[in-house]
C-alpha cells in the first residue's frame, strides 16, 4: 500500500539556517504530493503541493519538488525564521482514490531558536 | 480562521460517558473527515463522507459514531470510550473528495477519557 516516511524530529535550528526536512513515499499509482504545516494548537494547514513529476511546489519561502526517480518530496526553506516553529507532514493522495486515501508521515517537529 | 469551526476545544470524558464531537463548514464544501492525530503515528483517517453519504470507514471502533446531516455539519458521537482513544481529533472539508484537493482542517478537540 501507500506509505510516506519523513525524518524523525525533532529539528532545532537557528534562526537565519537552511532547513531541509526529508520526504520519501511509496505508492502504487500517480500520486499528489503535499506539505501540511500544524502551528501550536490549530489544526494542518496546507503549506504547498505538487500534482505531477518535476512540478515545484511553493509558499512563504518554503518550496519541494516531486522527484517521481527517487520517489522523494523534501521540504527546502534558505532562511528560517522563528515564525516556522511548528509541526510539518508530508502527505500524498493517489489519483486511484482520491482523498479517501490520503496518507500522511508522522509529522516532523522543528523548532527554530533566535 | 480556517473555515472550518471544531467544538469542544478539550473534552475529558470518563470512559461509560456519552459526549459528541462537532464539527461546522461554510466554505461550501461536499466532503467531509474526521482524522484522529496521536503522538509519534501518523494521522489516522476515520471516515470521510461525500455529499452526505458515508465513502469511507477505516475499520473504526464502533464506539465512535459518526453522523452528517447536511453538507456543512459533521459530529462524531462517543460512547464507552477507552484511555487510548485519549488524542486530538481533527475535522477537515474539502470541495470534493478528489486527489488533488487539498483539505481545510478545523483546529481539533482535544480529547481526554479518563
Amino acid at each position: 500500500g501507500d506509505s510516506v516516511t519523513q525524518m524523525e524530529g525533532p529539528v532545532t535550528l537557528s534562526e537565519e539556517a537552511f532547513l531541509t526536512i526529508n520526504c520519501t513515499y511509496t505508492a502504487t499509482g500517480y500520486p499528489s504530493l503535499f506539505w501540511y504545516v500544524q502551528y501550536p494548537g490549530e489544526g494542518l494547514q496546507l503549506l504547498l503541493k505538487a500534482t505531477k513529476a518535476d512540478d515545484k511546489g511553493s509558499n512563504k519561502g518554503f518550496e519541494a519538488t516531486y522527484r517521481k526517480e527517487t520517489t522523494s518530496f523534501h521540504l527546502e526553506k534558505g532562511s528560517v525564521q522563528v515564525s516556522d516553529s511548528a509541526v510539518y507532514f508530508c502527505a500524498l493522495s493517489d489519483l486511484s482514490f482520491g482523498n479517501e486515501k490520503l496518507t500522511f508521515g508522522t509529522g516532523t517537529r522543528l523548532t527554530i531558536i533566535p | 480562521e480556517t473555515g472550518v469551526t471544531q467544538t469542544p476545544r478539550h473534552l475529558v470524558m470518563g470512559m461509560t460517558n456519552k459526549k459528541s464531537l462537532k464539527c461546522e463548514q461554510h466554505l461550501g464544501h461536499n466532503a467531509m473527515y474526521w482524522y484522529k492525530q496521536s503522538a509519534k503515528k501518523p494521522l489516522e483517517l476515520m471516515f470521510v463522507y461525500s455529499l452526505e453519504e458515508r465513502v469511507e470507514n477505516n475499520s473504526v471502533p464502533s464506539r465512535f459514531s459518526p453522523e452528517c446531516p447536511n453538507s456543512s455539519h459533521l459530529f462524531l458521537h462517543l460512547h464507552t470510550l477507552q484511555p487510548e482513544d485519549s488524542a486530538l481529533y481533527l475535522c477537515a472539508s474539502s470541495p470534493q473528495s478528489s486527489y488533488n484537493s487539498p483539505l481545510h482542517f478545523g483546529n481539533g478537540t482535544r480529547l481526554t477519557v479518563t
